[in-house]
């Protein structure tokens, strides 16, 4: 299984939107409607953002939303804040022996 | 919420094994889920080690990245809410920080301990 592939980084001003994407395969994000989203500040474990491509567990900002397209993923954060500088992580099922392959992750910078 | 801490040598030597332990807080293992390893090399992104179910029903059930399958064991001990990570023939591209965490099924982690850095070197 192979890594999914997303842009090594991303940047946005505060207030505006900036979209990342994780690309995979038809064995791994286009099969099933399992990707996930991570965000992880520096020293920081990985805060899971979204599952199940679009849902948001308790306490994630609506600022936060995952769509997805074939076989790639998007995270799109709105109204950029400070706080989003963090890195960010995509993940989804990878077939039927229960594998998950994440992405190599995205340095969001706010400007 | 749930809880999990790692624990272990920190410091690991060339083609030896290193073990790590994760202890559940709050929820108990056998009521089901898969109990996970994540690993973060330094600098580098995240890379899932593999996972076992802790269900009384599919007890031990395990599952592993190909990449890593050969050298890594992953065992769970109901009795001590805690499961447990071994890697055998440990090289210096092995040092990492290692994660804990709790993988539902739609293979998603959403509890992750705080990582414990282990370093092979001689």
């Amino acid at each position: 299984q192979s890594a999914l592939t997303q842009p090594p980084s991303a940047s946005g001003s505060p207030g505006q939107s900036v979209t990342i994407s994780c690309a995979g395969t038809s064995s791994d994000v286009g099969g099933y409607n399992y990707v996930s989203w991570y965000q992880q500040h520096p020293g920081k474990a990985p805060k899971l953002l979204i599952y199940e491509v679009s849902v948001r567990p308790s306490g994630v900002p609506d600022r936060f939303s995952g769509s997805k397209s074939g076989n790639t993923a998007s995270l799109t954060v709105s109204g950029l804040q400070g706080e989003d500088e963090a890195y960010y992580y995509c993940s989804s099922y990878a077939g039927t022996n229960n594998h998950v392959v994440f992405g190599g992750g995205t340095k969001l910078t706010v400007l | 919420q749930v809880q999990l801490q790692e624990s272990g040598p920190g410091l690991v030597k060339p083609s030896e094994t290193l073990s790590l332990t994760c202890t559940v807080s709050i929820y108990s293992i056998s009521s089901g889920h898969y109990w996970s390893w994540i690993r973060q090399p330094p600098g580098k992104g995240l890379e899932w080690i593999g996972s076992v179910y802790g269900s009384v029903y599919h007890s031990g059930e395990t599952h592993f990245n190909p990449s890593l399958k050969s050298r890594v064991t992953i065992s769970v001990d109901t009795s001590k809410n805690q499961f447990s990570l071994k890697l055998n023939s440990v090289t210096a591209a092995d040092t990492a920080l290692y994660y804990c965490g709790r993988r539902v099924t739609g293979a998603y982690f959403d509890f992750w301990g705080q990582g414990i850095l282990v370093t092979v070197s001689s």
